[in-house]
């Protein structure tokens, strides 16, 4: 079963207008939330995170907003770059039961094309 | 400092055979995961590694095998390959339990690995 969900495969909005990238999860235990971007050819990298005891958190252009009642948290980008192109994916990360790191448990992607 | 770093880049096997892929983690880190990528999915957790033993496993049958070294780095080992296998494996490395909290996580530029 998918406990991270993007719903919207891709994404396409003008240079300088703002980006909204959706994620839905179905994890009660989730309680850290994070954004990665990946570009071809390239690992994923971090972008932003979220505590579950936080609705907010901003990054410069980045803003992830979380509403914990509705499991439901989004991306801004604001305004849109066209470097900003890329694969974005949504994270839970999950704590280990012992020793190690905490997993992470990832959506399926939103590619985001921002036009010049 | 080399970030994470992944070998082969690329490479393709024949059903029924075996494969080794490498990574070597990050400076200083100690874990490392282990995910699959196949194509318009996000990354799956397989497994993580921690003092040389298999911590957290995902779900993967056991064709799906691990070692991590001395020095941190480690191998993934998939036995009798599907079709099905093709995909991109990334390795991502880590410090700690909190690392994703502390935004440590970095992952590698990932193996495509072609099942023909």
């Amino acid at each position: 079963d998918q406990q991270v969900k993007q719903n919207s495969p891709s994404l396409s909005v003008q240079e300088g207008r703002i980006s909204i990238l959706n994620c839905d999860y179905t994890n009660s235990m989730f309680d850290y939330f994070l954004w990665y971007k990946k570009y071809p050819a390239e690992g994923p990298t971090f972008l932003i995170s979220i505590s579950s005891i936080k609705d907010k958190n901003e990054d410069g252009r980045f803003t992830v907003f979380l509403n914990k009642s509705a499991k439901h948290l989004s991306l801004h980008i604001v305004p849109s770059q066209p470097g900003d192109s890329a694969v974005y994916f949504c994270a839970a990360s999950v704590l280990p039961p012992q020793g190690g790191s905490e997993k992470l448990v990832f959506g399926k992607g939103t590619k985001l094309t921002v036009n010049p | 400092d080399a970030g994470v770093t992944q070998s082969p880049t690329h490479l393709i096997k024949t059903r029924g055979q075996q494969v080794t892929l490498r990574c070597s983690p990050k400076s200083g880190h100690d874990t490392v995961s282990w995910y699959q990528q196949a194509l318009g999915q996000g990354p799956q957790f397989i497994f993580q590694y921690y003092e040389e033993e298999e911590r957290q496993r995902g779900n993967f049958p056991d064709r799906f095998s691990g070692h991590q070294f001395p020095n941190y780095s480690s191998e993934l080992n998939v036995n009798a390959l599907l079709l099905g296998d093709s995909a991109l494996y990334l390795c991502a490395s880590s410090l700690g339990v909190f690392a994703a909290v502390g935004n440590t996580i970095y992952f590698g530029e990932g193996s495509w690995l072609t099942v023909v």
